[in-house]
Formats: C-alpha cells, structure tokens, sequence
C-alpha cells in the first residue's frame, strides 16, 4: 500500500541545538505537507510542498522536497521549548487523500 | 471563523451504546475528513466527504457511520462499538482538498472511550 515512513522515531535535543526529521515514500508523492502536533494537541498545518527540489523556509524551520518527490526532511535550528510535539509528514499519492506519516516525537531539554 | 469545532470533546460510552460525535466549519471549505488517531500513532484516514458526498470509506466498520448534512456539518454515528474503537476522533476541513496549498484545518477531536 501507500506508505509514508518518518526517521526517527523520537528525538531527544538540548534547548539550541537543531533538529531534523525525514520523511520517506515508496513511490512518487504529488506533494507533501507538513504538521505539528503539541502534546495532547491536534495537528497544525505547517506548509506544503509541491516542486520536484523545493526548499521553503519559515523562521527557524527549513523544509524540503525531493529531487524525486519521494521524501522531505524538516530541519529546525536552534530548538526552543516550544518546539516539543510530534512532526508528521503526510503524503498526496495523487487521489483524494492525505497519508500521514509515522511522525516524530521531538522533546527538549532545557 | 478559521476553526473547526468538534463535540463533545470526551465520551464515554458502553458497547450497547448508540452516539453520534459533531463536526463544524465555517470557512466555506468544500471538503470534510474523519480521522482516527490512537496513542502514539499518526491520523488514520476514514471517511472523506467532497461537495457534500461521501468520496471515500477507508473499509471502516459498519458501526461507523458517517453522515453530512450540509455543507458546513459532519456527524460520525457510533453504534455497538468495541473497546479498541478507543481513540481520538479528528475532524478536518480543506478547501482544495490534499492538493490545496493550505493544508487541513483540524478540530480539537473527541476523546472516545468504550467501556
């Protein structure tokens, strides 16, 4: 089936260092979106991606697509304590839904 | 209005039990999700709602049953659940569906607990 896979599944930083999370897909993706999700939350739309190589920036979070739009990464610099959640990627196989990947768990330590 | 509401937002009910779990926007989005998220683990998809009709069912249980009676609402019937039907239920909204540059608008879920 379709998959959408995250590495790693937890991440456990100190406050200032950077963060980064992977998102991986066993066959081409029409784009992808990214989510984040507070502890006891509901997922918050972050941004999409849509071009083949697409780099967007939004403050201290740098997202990423693929040259071949099967993964994406998110990478967050200088960590704040409102950092923490869980970070999904979600996947449009070019119907009419969103597979959300397996997430990442980002805690921080102060 | 950039919010989608959900009620209750906990509920408790026994396998006998019928309930129905509410959804609203108001953001004039013309597509409506349900999505089941257990502990721990990502938003399952099951039920998409386009244009006011039932687009996809995610071969959900018949216990399920999904219901839109305009275009602003989405209801989630509850009938003879079992207790590993327990988990957050999320509503969400998009304007252009998966493809739309905006995302999902999500409620805050309901909290269901089958006892």
């Amino acid at each position: 089936g379709q998959q959408v896979m995250q590495i790693p599944q937890y991440q456990h930083v100190q406050e200032g260092e950077d963060f980064t999370t992977y998102c991986n897909s066993s066959t081409t993706l029409s784009n992808i979106q990214w989510y984040k999700q507070r502890p006891g939350g509901h997922p918050v739309f972050l941004i999409q991606l849509v071009k083949s190589g697409e780099v967007k920036k939004q403050k201290r979070l740098t997202f990423q697509f693929g040259e071949a739009k099967k993964n994406s990464s998110l990478h967050i610099t200088a960590t704040q304590t409102t950092d923490v959640g869980t970070y999904f990627c979600a996947g449009n196989f070019g119907n009419e839904k969103l597979t959300f990947g397996t997430g990442t768990r980002l805690t921080i330590i102060p | 209005d950039t919010e989608v509401t959900q009620t209750p937002k906990h509920l408790v009910m026994g396998m006998t039990n019928k309930k129905s779990l509410k959804c609203e926007q108001h953001m004039g989005h013309r597509a409506m999700y349900w999505y089941k998220q257990k502990a721990k683990k990502p938003p399952e998809l099951m039920f998409v709602y386009s244009y006011e009709k039932l687009s996809i069912n995610e071969s959900v249980p018949s216990r399920f049953s999904p219901e839109c009676p305009n275009s602003s609402l989405l209801n989630l019937h509850l009938h003879a659940l079992q207790p590993e039907d327990s988990a957050l239920y999320l509503c969400a909204s998009s304007q252009d569906g998966p493809s739309g540059a905006r995302g999902y608008t999500f409620g805050s879920g309901t909290r269901l607990t089958v006892v």
